[in-house]
């Protein structure tokens, strides 16, 4: 199983801040990761696709980045919407999602 | 726009069987591009995939998960469906269906999710 590891598992900031989730896969997935956002009680929703590609309707203030084994998302300016759950997922064998990263209000 | 709805039984006792099935609604399951995929979320925790199957019927399992996991497709109901066998309290989890279009592809489309509890 490839494994996925996020960092930070929480992430305190404000709005208007720049912020910046890191993904490690385990072995070399080339571009396949994908990251999505979840709030309290709600399914996760796709934000980026193959590293760096913005799902359809999703603000340009989100960004991705990285190959191989590390990737990073970043929000360039918080807004208040943000303030949620972050995963990063491989497909290049199977699906494996990170432990996730909670964005929480400074 | 594709919709999925999860149903089935809210709680089940250990060492039954879990039984949820997936109606899609707004697309239809025999597309060459759907897949149909399982993924759960234990109370506070992360996401895990289950297993997943294509609309010919081929399926992919989590191998740690492998020997209790079986996924099918009714294509006659727009449906797919997930038995899980031998279950535990550690099986307690929200379970989300969600949609995608290869091997090579997240997950575009989900349902909202239906908790599943094991207690007798």
């Amino acid at each position: 199983d490839i494994q996925m590891t996020q960092s930070p598992s929480t992430l305190s900031a404000s709005v208007g801040d720049r912020v910046t989730i890191t993904c490690r896969a385990s072995q070399s997935i080339s571009s396949w990761l994908a990251w999505y956002q979840q709030k309290p009680g709600k399914a996760p929703k796709v934000l980026i696709y193959k590293t760096s590609s913005l799902e359809s309707g999703v603000p340009s203030r989100f960004s991705g980045s990285g190959s191989g084994t590390e990737f990073t998302l970043t929000i360039s300016s918080l807004q208040p919407d943000d303030f949620a759950t972050y995963y990063c997922q491989q497909y290049n064998d199977y699906w494996t999602f990170g432990q996730g990263t909670k964005v929480e209000i400074k | 726009q594709l919709h999925l709805q999860e149903s089935g039984p809210g709680l089940v006792k250990p060492s039954e069987t879990l039984s949820l099935t997936c109606t899609v609604s707004g697309g239809s399951i025999s597309s060459s591009t759907f897949y149909g995929g399982w993924i759960r979320q234990p109370p506070g925790k992360g996401l895990e995939w289950i297993g997943s199957i294509y609309y010919s019927g081929s399926t992919y399992y989590k191998p740690s998960l492998k020997s209790r996991v079986t996924i099918s497709v009714d294509r006659s109901k727009n449906q797919f469906s997930l038995k899980l066998s031998s279950v535990t309290a550690a099986d307690t989890a929200v379970y989300y269906c969600a949609r995608h279009v290869g091997l090579y592809s997240p997950f575009d489309y989900w349902g909202q999710g239906t908790l599943v509890t094991v207690s007798s």
